[in-house]
């Protein structure tokens, strides 16, 4: 595997299911983030981890949680979502502490909330 | 407030006709300006990356460029190819990368 995977591509759930997106960067950064992209509007920013440690929880709701076991590794929690979240979440990383800040993404999960 | 504006929001283009996207910037501390390229369904693909006023980025049909204010994509000689939603992205001074993202353009290149 190279860059960023993300996995599952798809996920249909309904309002009450609880499931798991994941995320593996192969690039040996040090940072990671979530992002939602909805039609016709600009990336918008989920989180953001730095060394293992959350540095920005954009005022997302609480059904949705991240979690970053690792350096390469990085999960979005998703329970009791409304349809209103169905949307593409992609996954990037960049290397921090560096003079080049490029992120880069991960082909997205395309989630549909029922 | 920092923002990001694209324009035009979509644009059609004949094979071989150049033309030029804009990307402009209200942010304060400029540390990086990108470029993307976005396919249906799937994660952006990163092109170049202008780190201040005057300098110029080159990859094949496409060229970048960034001012105070703003950045262009230059597309000479588009092929069906390179239709695609391009996307502008800045990096502002920060303690941590962040990017602001414009809503992009959608290119469509027709033969």
């Amino acid at each position: 595997e190279t860059g960023v995977t993300q996995t599952p591509r798809h996920l249909v759930m309904g309002m009450t299911n609880k499931k798991s997106l994941k995320c593996e960067q192969h690039l040996g950064h040090n940072a990671m983030y979530w992002y939602k992209q909805s039609a016709k509007k600009p990336l918008e920013l989920m989180f953001v981890y730095s060394l293992e440690e959350r540095v920005e929880n954009n005022s997302v709701p609480s059904r949705f949680s991240p979690e970053c076991p690792n350096s390469s590794h990085l999960f979005l929690h998703l329970h009791t979502l409304q349809p209103e979240d169905s949307a593409l979440y992609l996954c990037a990383s960049s290397q921090d502490n560096s003079k080049r800040f490029e992120q880069f993404f991960g082909p997205g999960t395309r989630l549909t909330v029922l | 407030e920092d923002q990001v504006t694209q324009s035009p929001e979509a644009l059609r283009l004949q094979e071989g006709e150049s033309s030029s996207l804009n990307c402009s910037y209200t942010v304060s501390g400029l540390r990086g300006l990108f470029w993307y390229r976005q396919d249906p369904g799937k994660g952006p693909e990163f092109l170049f990356t202008l780190y201040s006023a005057g300098e110029e980025k080159e990859k094949e049909r496409l060229k970048a460029t960034l001012t105070k204010k703003e950045s262009f994509l230059h597309i000479t000689a588009p092929k069906p190819e390179d239709s695609a939603t391009y996307l502008c992205a800045v990096r502002f001074s920060g303690g941590y990368n962040k990017l602001i993202f414009g809503a992009g353009t959608r290119l469509a290149v027709h033969p």
